[in-house]
């Protein structure tokens, strides 16, 4: 069964430094999404991504974040200078059609001491 | 570990009975829902759906119902099973993805 993967399972980085989350989306799906959720808190809404570019982004998506999807499989989230609280786990999503049937990733659990 | 920060609510069944767990969504613009399922440790698992224009959308065990008029979503799961012990919670879209906190539902032997 087809499924989303995520690396590294487990990212631990210094306040001010930038990460790159990523995301392996199921092959033939085209739209794909970033949520987050912080440790005992409701998942949040990042971004959605289709076509090669951003559809809709949620406030929390402010300029430290980016999303780019460099090749035909890789789907990856930037954050520039990352802040104590974005320390959470970060899910990847993909579906086939637009927000219909998400298919999660495993999630990336983002330290940032 | 320990969550902290959001008190989930509890629901506890025996195994074999129905369950039913409600969301009270916040936006009458919305017109998409979803429910999911999240195991310990793990993504946010697909349920099932519901657009606006639908009261009740049956699957497999499962089954969602909407009200719009008091703006409210409630998940049925029929035969529960130990397997189904986990956080539920629902999703509304409208001009974004908005989740709600969820439910632990747990599955008594």
């Amino acid at each position: 069964e087809p499924e989303v993967t995520q690396t590294p399972s487990h990212q631990v980085t210094q306040m001010g430094q930038e990460v790159i989350l990523r995301c392996v989306p199921i092959s033939n799906h085209l739209y794909f999404y970033w949520y987050r959720q912080i440790l005992g808190q409701k998942v949040e809404f990042l971004v959605s991504f289709y076509n090669n570019e951003i559809s809709e982004k949620s406030e929390i998506f402010d300029d430290q974040f980016s999303v780019e999807r460099p090749d035909g499989s890789n789907f990856t989230l930037k954050i520039r200078s990352t802040k104590l609280e974005d320390s959470a786990m970060y899910f990847c999503a993909s579906s086939g059609q637009r927000y219909n049937e998400q298919f999660f990733g495993p999630g990336t659990r983002l330290t940032v001491l | 570990g320990e969550s902290v920060g959001l008190h989930l609510p509890t629901l506890s069944v025996q195994e074999g009975d129905n369950s039913i767990i409600n969301c009270a969504y916040s936006n009458s613009a919305s017109d998409y829902f979803i429910w999911y399922k999240q195991e310990s440790g793990k993504g946010p698992q697909f349920i099932i759906d519901i657009r606006s224009n639908m009261d009740k959308r049956q699957g497999q065990r499962v089954t969602v119902l909407l009200n719009k008029t008091v703006k409210h979503l409630s998940l049925q799961i029929a035969a529960t099973q130990p397997g189904d012990s986990a956080v539920y919670f629902c999703a509304e879209w409208g001009q974004n993805f908005v989740f709600g906190p969820g439910t632990r539902l747990s599955v008594l032997p």
